[in-house]
């Protein structure tokens, strides 16, 4: 069964600082993953999809990385801005097994 | 952006009641999903639906729930006889067809049931 985990829970940095977020994976058979944005008491939006086959996507300040063999991807938001703040999540799709979901990463961007 | 509409918003239930959700999919998207996500918890797999079916359901989708696409557009889950637990946030999702494609999700219906 698979399992996602983000490290870390929660994350509090000063505005302008670059930061990573990370996601596991525990059955690398997956047919691609997805960063997911949600603020609080709302819908999730999708931020970057990657493929099995890729190694990253870009989506100006935000780049994700994959590297399914590990079993690992990240989120690397550059120039953080008080925006920014939300919860982060990430959740991979195996095929015929619906996207399951980490717990997310809270993030804060301190003005 | 093409969007996944949600409705209502929110909805207060009396426990035992019966509420429906509904669903708007982006038009030309074969799949439709519904998750929820209690409070503090993470987002959780209901249900999915393709080509006027179940194709596949998590052991949270007992006889409780139920879903159907009544007119070809809205996609709706109906949950009877509510209990406290089912108390969430509940997510409409749809994709197109093919597995490498974006999963959008609707903004929610906060469901209250007290």
């Amino acid at each position: 069964k698979q399992e996602v985990t983000q490290i870390p829970a929660a994350l509090s940095v000063p505005e302008g600082e670059n930061l990573v977020l990370n996601c596991s994976f525990t059955d690398s058979a997956i047919y691609n993953l997805q960063w997911f944005r949600q603020d609080p008491g709302k819908g999730l939006t999708s931020l970057l999809l990657i493929q099995s086959s890729q190694r990253e996507q870009t989506s100006g300040r935000l780049n994700a990385s994959l590297d399914k063999s590990s079993g690992r991807s990240t989120l690397y938001i550059a120039a953080s801005q008080p925006g920014d703040s939300a919860t982060y999540l990430c959740a991979v799709y195996s095929g015929n097994t619906p996207l399951v979901f980490g717990k997310g990463t809270r993030l804060s961007v301190i003005a | 952006e093409p969007e996944v509409t949600q409705t209502p918003s929110h909805q207060v239930t009396q426990m035992g009641q019966e509420v429906i959700l509904r669903c708007v999919p982006i038009s030309n998207h074969l799949y439709f999903y519904w998750y929820r996500q209690i409070l503090g918890q993470k987002v959780e797999f209901l249900v999915s639906f393709y080509n006027n079916e179940i194709s596949e359901k998590s052991e949270i989708f007992d006889d409780q729930f139920s879903v159907e696409r009544p007119d070809g557009s809205n996609f709706t889950l109906k949950i009877r006889s509510t209990k406290l637990e089912d108390s969430a946030m509940y997510f409409c999702a749809t994709k197109q067809q093919g597995p490498g494609n974006t999963i959008y999700f609707g903004e929610g219906s906060w469901l209250t049931v007290v």
